[in-house]
């Protein structure tokens, strides 16, 4: 079974600061991972997805980046906001199937 | 484009009760997730549709939980009893499907029920 890990469980960070939140998974044979923000009481926002022939994706001031061979995925914040404080999860699905395995999470807290 | 729906938003109930939820996915996404998220904790697998069949349901207590998707669209999860440790998130989720598709997943808002 796939087992993700997410480290710092929390971060506080005052604004403007950048920022690296990381996911660590241990079957390396995976279709792609994609990383959520969770706001409080609300469902899972979708931020970057990446496939495993990919090494990074981009979107504004995130960029997520993909080791395969070393089980990671980073999680990277420009330039960090108040509005940026959430819950971040990364979900990883396998090469089989399309069940997609969770973090638990790093939430988030981006002083002003 | 209508996101992943989800109802109720909020459900109270007794212990012993029993409850549902109903989810409507994207239209076009012919995969279907039921996930549990306790507190502090990342959404788990319930249930997992492939169109109108139901291609993982190994996470599913089979005693109390069922959930059907008639016609392959939306889709209802019941509990039946509910017991005090179902107290949670219930979300529903949606991609496109099939193998070798992008299968970004999309979800809905949860249905947070709590169980006295």
């Amino acid at each position: 079974k796939q087992e993700v890990t997410q480290i710092p469980a929390a971060l506080s960070v005052p604004e403007g600061e950048n920022l690296v939140l990381n996911c660590s998974f241990t079957d390396s044979a995976i279709y792609n991972l994609q990383w959520f923000r969770q706001d409080p009481g609300k469902g899972l926002t979708s931020l970057l997805l990446i496939q495993s022939s990919q090494r990074e994706q981009t979107s504004g001031r995130l960029n997520a980046s993909l080791d395969k061979s070393s089980g990671r995925s980073t999680l990277y914040i420009a330039a960090s906001q108040p509005g940026d404080s959430a819950t971040y999860l990364c979900a990883v699905r396998l090469g089989t199937g399309n069940q997609f395995y969770f973090g638990t999470g790093t939430s988030l807290t981006v002083i002003p | 484009e209508a996101g992943v729906v989800q109802s109720p938003r909020y459900k109270i109930i007794e212990k012993k009760q029993p409850v549902a939820f109903w989810c409507n996915p994207i239209s076009g996404h012919n995969t279907l997730y039921w996930y549990l998220q306790n507190l502090g904790q990342g959404p788990e697998l319930l249930i997992r549709y492939e169109n109108e069949e139901a291609v993982d349901d190994s996470q599913l207590p089979k005693d109390r939980f069922s959930a059907e998707r008639l016609k392959g669209v939306d889709s209802t999860l019941k509990i039946q009893p509910a017991e005090l440790g179902d107290s949670a998130v219930y979300l529903c989720a949606s991609s496109l499907g099939g193998a070798g598709s992008y299968n970004e997943q999309f979800f809905g808002p949860g249905t947070r029920l709590t169980v006295l």
